[in-house]
């Protein structure tokens, strides 16, 4: 069953913050993010496993609650260049099928 | 290092034409996955191959769909006829599976338009 994102969307100025959620029905062994630009490949930001741990990429970072069966992904001090979608892709077992949430769309303005 | 190449980029057919598109992924992965992602969604798997054998096809309408990878390297997904529902960009990806939840790295799909 396809993970919940939320917001849909968002509009951010450069230098703000924005969190992105993504809520699952499913117990959660893997959470997956992605970032796709307009007409290009959806391009891997980071992977969270079972444990809750958080990770880091830049100043994106995210974080994965099991037992809210949640994942939540941050962006801090926004660039231009984190315009796009974001996909979180959720697993529920130790294997590689995903489930894509419906996508949120960041836009980052001067 | 190269990416997941795929062509054509855009297809544009009459329903009921056949269609194929191409996709060789990045050289060492051993998983090959299809996916077709509709406008304003997510990608949704279509089919997963495992070097040359298909894992999980339980997604691909097998009806007018057909996937092929002969030599656990490149891979073909063919529709025959297409229907308007069809449209959509069509979105392969390959990973280097070790333990299972690896990364999957994608190429930048086709979009295919059936009028």
């Amino acid at each position: 069953q396809q993970p919940v994102q939320s917001p849909q969307a968002v509009i951010l100025r450069e230098g703000e913050d924005a969190v992105i959620n993504c809520s699952s029905s499913k117990a959660l062994y893997s959470v997956h993010w992605y970032r796709q630009k307009h007409g290009e490949a959806p391009v891997f930001l980071m992977i969270l496993l079972k444990g809750g741990e958080q990770k880091g990429h830049e100043k994106i970072s995210a974080s994965f609650n099991e037992k809210k069966q949640q994942s939540s992904l941050y962006l801090t001090a926004s660039q231009l260049s984190y315009s796009g979608t974001y996909f979180c892709g959720t697993g529920s077992t130790n294997d590689y099928k995903l489930s894509f949430g419906a996508g949120t769309t960041v836009t980052v303005r001067a | 290092e190269a990416g997941v190449v795929q062509s054509p980029r855009y297809k544009i057919i009459e329903k009921k034409q056949p269609v194929a598109f191409w996709c060789n992924p990045i050289s060492g992965h051993n998983t090959l996955y299809w996916y077709r992602q509709n406008l304003g969604q997510g990608p949704e798997l279509l089919i997963r191959y495992e070097n040359e054998e298909a894992v999980d096809d339980s997604q691909l309408p097998k009806d007018r769909f057909s996937a092929e990878r002969l030599k656990g390297v490149d891979s073909t997904l063919k529709i025959q006829p297409a229907e308007l529902g069809d449209s959509a960009v069509y979105l392969c990806a390959s990973s280097y599976e070790r333990e299972g939840a690896d990364e999957q790295f994608f190429g930048p799909g086709t979009r295919l338009t059936v009028l």
